[in-house]
């Protein structure tokens, strides 16, 4: 298996510009999460996915942020417009879990994200 | 406000020497729990998980659960410079609505020197 796939792997945008993050989680995963991390924050859990349906998007900071799961295997994260405040690095994971928890996730590589 | 906390470090051990890593979380009723290994630059790689109080032990690494003092740790056996890393702490959230999220510490970096 390739694992989860994010693209792109880094991007610099400048203030204002839209921002796509992509991610393809591991087949036959049914969770997808989003993650931001940065050095103040750690690891902060943005939104997730359960069978493309979003569960849980308290994470999400503010309106500028939305994130979609057209299909099992597809989804992206946006930030319109972006902000210097938005510079992190964002992970995607996935994972195949019974209602009791007890399996950990697989992340992708990461997009690191600066915005100038 | 779910909490993993964890010693921020630096944490260094001397090649050989066993790495004890601690971590508390706030939840009462967390089921599940997790090590993370994440190298500079890279993203966090699962290597432990526990979900029953005790030992479990899998090649040098031990996990050591206690829920009633809501403690769980890592130790490193024989530590090994490759060791050198930040290690997170990962708790899933109790509640039957929320077994699948999960909540990261904010790490402890260890260093092994030669």
């Amino acid at each position: 298996d390739a694992g989860v796939i994010q693209s792109p792997r880094h991007e610099v945008t400048e203030m204002g510009q839209e921002v796509t993050l992509r991610c393809k989680p591991i087949s036959g995963h049914d969770y997808l999460f989003w993650y931001r991390q940065t050095m103040m924050r750690g690891l902060e859990l943005l939104i997730y996915f359960n069978n493309n349906v979003p569960i849980d998007d308290s994470g999400m900071p503010e309106d500028r942020f939305s994130a979609k799961m057209p299909n099992a295997s597809f989804s992206t994260l946006k930030i319109q417009p972006s902000e210097p405040r938005d510079s992190a690095v964002y992970f995607c994971a996935s994972s195949q879990t019974l209602r009791t928890g007890r399996y950990g996730y697989t992340f992708g590589s990461g997009t690191r994200l600066t915005v100038v | 406000q779910k909490e993993v906390e964890q010693n921020s470090g630096p944490l260094s051990v001397p090649e050989g020497a066993i790495a004890s890593l601690n971590c508390t979380y706030s939840d009462r009723v967390s089921q599940s729990f997790f090590w993370y290994r994440q190298y500079s630059g890279k993203s966090p790689e699962l290597i432990m998980s526990i979900y029953s109080n005790g030992d479990k032990e899998d090649g040098r690494f031990t996990a050591q659960l206690n829920k009633a003092s809501q403690y769980v740790s890592l130790l490193i056996r024989d530590s090994q410079p490759s060791d050198s890393a930040t290690y997170l702490c990962a708790v899933n959230e109790g509640r039957e609505t929320s077994y699948d999220k999960v909540i990261f510490g904010p790490g402890t970096s260890l260093s092994v020197i030669p």
